[in-house]
């Protein structure tokens, strides 16, 4: 079935420093795929979604690129800030048989310091 | 449009006790899943209802069941509580129909286990 390989950090870096978080994936077809972010006491919250081969997702200066040939859809923002500090999941991709049967895993915990 | 709703925030049961946690999804959404997050495990899949149908499963235990409402409204319940129990639940809503569409989550139920 559909699945992802995320790193699980926990990732610390200073304000304005660079990152990325990887993700790879696999799946049947061209699913669309999705990075979510959990702020602490709360729930998920779509962050950028990219719905087919080279599609750039971006939102909050986070960028994420859909590319088949890597199968691979790596989180990256140019500049981070403390308020950025979260855990973000890649999610793994829909799967035409199971639906949203899968697991998400533990995500990436981020936390900038000032 | 208001987001996906989880009740109560907060539930403190004993073990051998049973619990019900209620979900109501963004209006329009048909699918309602369900998903257990732990530090250990991450986020893990419960089940998934659609149109008042469970369409998927995840591994756990028939303690833990659910049901969706003509109105689209979910309930899970877990019965004969276990210490391992103690988690935040989380509920997601979509539209269901799509693959390219993403999951709204709630903010989840905190349920503790004494």
């Amino acid at each position: 079935g559909n699945s992802v390989t995320q790193m699980e950090g926990p990732v610390t870096l200073s304000e304005e420093a660079f990152l990325t978080i990887n993700c790879t994936y696999t799946a049947t077809g061209y699913p669309s795929l999705f990075w979510y972010v959990q702020y602490p006491g709360e729930g998920l919250q779509l962050l950028l979604k990219a719905t087919k081969a080279d599609d750039k997702g971006s939102n909050k200066g986070f960028e994420a690129t859909y590319r088949k040939e890597t199968t691979s859809f790596h989180l990256e923002k140019g500049s981070v800030q403390v308020s950025d500090s979260a855990v973000y999941f890649c999610a793994p991709p829909w799967d035409s048989n199971s639906g949203y049967a899968l697991n998400f895993g533990k995500g990436t915990s981020l936390l900038v310091t000032p | 449009k208001a987001g996906v709703t989880q009740t109560p925030r907060y539930l403190i049961k004993t073990r051998g006790q049973q619990v019900t946690l209620s979900c109501s999804p963004i209006s329009g959404h048909r699918s309602v899943s369900w998903y257990q997050q732990t530090p250990g495990q991450g986020l893990q899949f419960l089940f998934e209802y659609f149109s008042e149908t469970q369409r998927n499963k995840g591994n756990f235990p028939g303690r833990f069941s659910g049901r969706q409402f003509s109105n689209s409204r979910s309930e899970m319940n877990v019965s004969t509580l276990e210490l391992g129990d103690s988690a935040l639940y989380l509920c997601a809503s979509s539209v269901g129909t799509y693959s390219n569409q993403p999951q709204h989550f709630g903010d989840g139920t905190r349920l503790s286990i004494l």
